[in-house]
């Protein structure tokens, strides 16, 4: 049971956008940067967001993040095929004191 | 250019011990934090722990404290991950990860080691 909770997958048609939720608490979301990882599969994650909302240099802005309250989503918008993969969010939990992870959903183009 | 290289695939019996590898280049080894994310054959990615190379200070998750030791060696850019009993359970991919603080950000990864524990 992971303590930052995703849906487990998500799709869409190329160009559509599409949004990840991912809900968490006041001891980590709440309190705490969330960033966003991607991972293609059979590859090393990558990250996609940090600091809730900036993206590193080289991801695309297609790619955007937000955060309200104990809640953050991911929105990819004009879908592409190689945005076929599994996105991780995570934060630092003052509570547990330590980082977590989401459980992770998978993003599939139909 | 900044890179982890970490060590290769490994193979081993339980009750065996192993130490992989996680080497840094590009970039200044002590100044950023080194962790290692473990992800179990199809499942998510889990923080392990992480380490500050300048003076080797770790933090553990609780879930592997005393399980496995997170050392560094800043003399030659590389920290360690290390069993001293492994388990069928240990069978994983582990992956290296440069910590940027703040905002506790994973923003560069090494290519990940395979460890497979099978009498």
């Amino acid at each position: 049971q992971s303590v930052l909770t995703q849906p487990p997958s998500a799709s869409g048609t190329p160009g559509q956008r599409v949004t990840i939720s991912c809900s968490g608490s006041t001891s980590n979301i709440r309190s705490n940067s969330v960033n966003w990882y991607q991972q293609v599969p059979g590859t090393a994650p990558k990250l996609l967001i940090y600091s809730n909302n900036q993206r590193p240099s080289g991801v695309p802005d297609r790619f955007s993040g937000s955060k309200s309250g104990t809640s953050a989503s991911l929105a990819i918008s004009g879908l592409q095929s190689e945005d076929e993969a599994d996105y991780y969010c995570a934060a630092w939990d003052d509570s547990l004191d330590r980082y977590v992870f989401g459980s992770g959903t998978e993003v599939t183009v139909l | 250019e900044v890179q982890l290289v970490q060590s290769g695939a490994e193979v081993k019996k339980p009750g065996e011990s192993l130490t992989i590898s996680c080497k840094a280049s590009g970039y200044s080894f002590t100044t950023y934090w080194i962790t290692w994310v473990r992800q179990m054959p199809g499942k998510g990615l889990e923080w392990m722990g992480r380490i500050d190379p300048s003076d080797s200070y770790t933090n553990y998750n609780p879930s592997f404290q005393g399980r496995v030791t997170i050392s560094a060696d800043k003399s030659i850019d590389t920290a360690y991950l290390q069993w001293s009993s492994l388990k069928a359970s240990d069978t994983a991919m582990y992956y290296c990860a440069r910590l940027y603080l703040p905002p506790h950000a994973f923003d560069v990864w090494g290519q990940g080691t395979m460890v497979t524990v099978s009498s």
